[in-house]
């Protein structure tokens, strides 16, 4: 069974950069069925989709975020992680990372994370 | 991008009782190969979402056969046919059609 699990720094300072991982276990992030994601979700607000990679070195991102965001994948760790520079009060979420298939016909984003926090505070 | 836009978004249910929520897509999300890529996803108090519905109408693994998923284009419901205790929290939709991924605004869910 494929589990994902966030970690991240917790707090950062408005304008600084925050790092986030997600380490997968019982699968592969080179798995050819998947996109890698990361959605967040604002205290109190829904579900946003920030982007995803796959492992031939694609990525997507959301518009709004693109300047800030950037995607990695490690695969001799099996993880992948996220970057986001400039950070403002508004970037202060709960982050998920989610495996969501390349082919539209298997299930959707069926495994998630347990998310981790970002505060951004001086 | 797509817009979804999700109806009602707060929805007092009664252990027991049928609940139904509507989620329309700013355009279809009926592909050529005849299935829509809609998900509905189901966050409870304080965990990650969990995937319900694929492609519409498909449960996911584990779900139990009291969510049921409908409708096609534009169009699209979630079905509760007995409320139980543990279905509350918010409900979300999510094409799968495109990228970027466009989410409900979310459907809260209280007994």
């Amino acid at each position: 069974q494929v589990h994902l699990q966030e970690s991240g720094p917790g707090l950062v300072k408005p304008s600084e950069t925050v790092s986030l991982t997600c380490a997968v276990s019982g699968g592969s992030v080179s798995d050819d069925d998947y996109y890698w994601s990361w959605i967040r979700q604002r205290p109190g607000k829904g579900l946003e989709w920030i982007g995803y990679i796959y492992h031939r070195g694609h990525t997507h991102y959301e518009a709004s975020l693109q300047s800030r965001v950037t995607m990695l994948m490690d695969t001799s760790k099996n993880q992948f992680s996220l970057k986001l520079s400039s950070v403002t009060a508004a970037d202060t979420a709960v982050y998920y990372c989610a495996r969501d298939p390349l082919s539209g016909l298997l299930p959707g984003m069926d495994v998630w994370g347990q998310g981790t926090t970002v505060t951004v505070s001086s | 991008d797509i817009v979804m836009t999700q109806s009602p978004l707060s929805l007092p249910v009664t252990h027991g009782e049928p609940a139904s929520i509507s989620c329309r897509s700013s355009q279809s999300l009926l592909y050529n190969n005849g299935h829509n890529y809609l998900d509905w996803y189901l966050q409870k108090p304080g965990q990650s979402p969990q995937l319900l519905i694929y492609l519409g109408s498909i449960r996911a693994s584990g779900v139990p056969d009291r969510f049921s998923g409908s409708g096609s284009g534009t169009d699209f419901t979630l079905k509760i046919s007995r409320v139980e205790a543990e279905d509350v929290g918010i409900y979300y939709c999510m094409q799968a059609l495109e990228i970027p991924r466009t989410f409900g605004q979310g459907t809260k869910v209280e007994i």
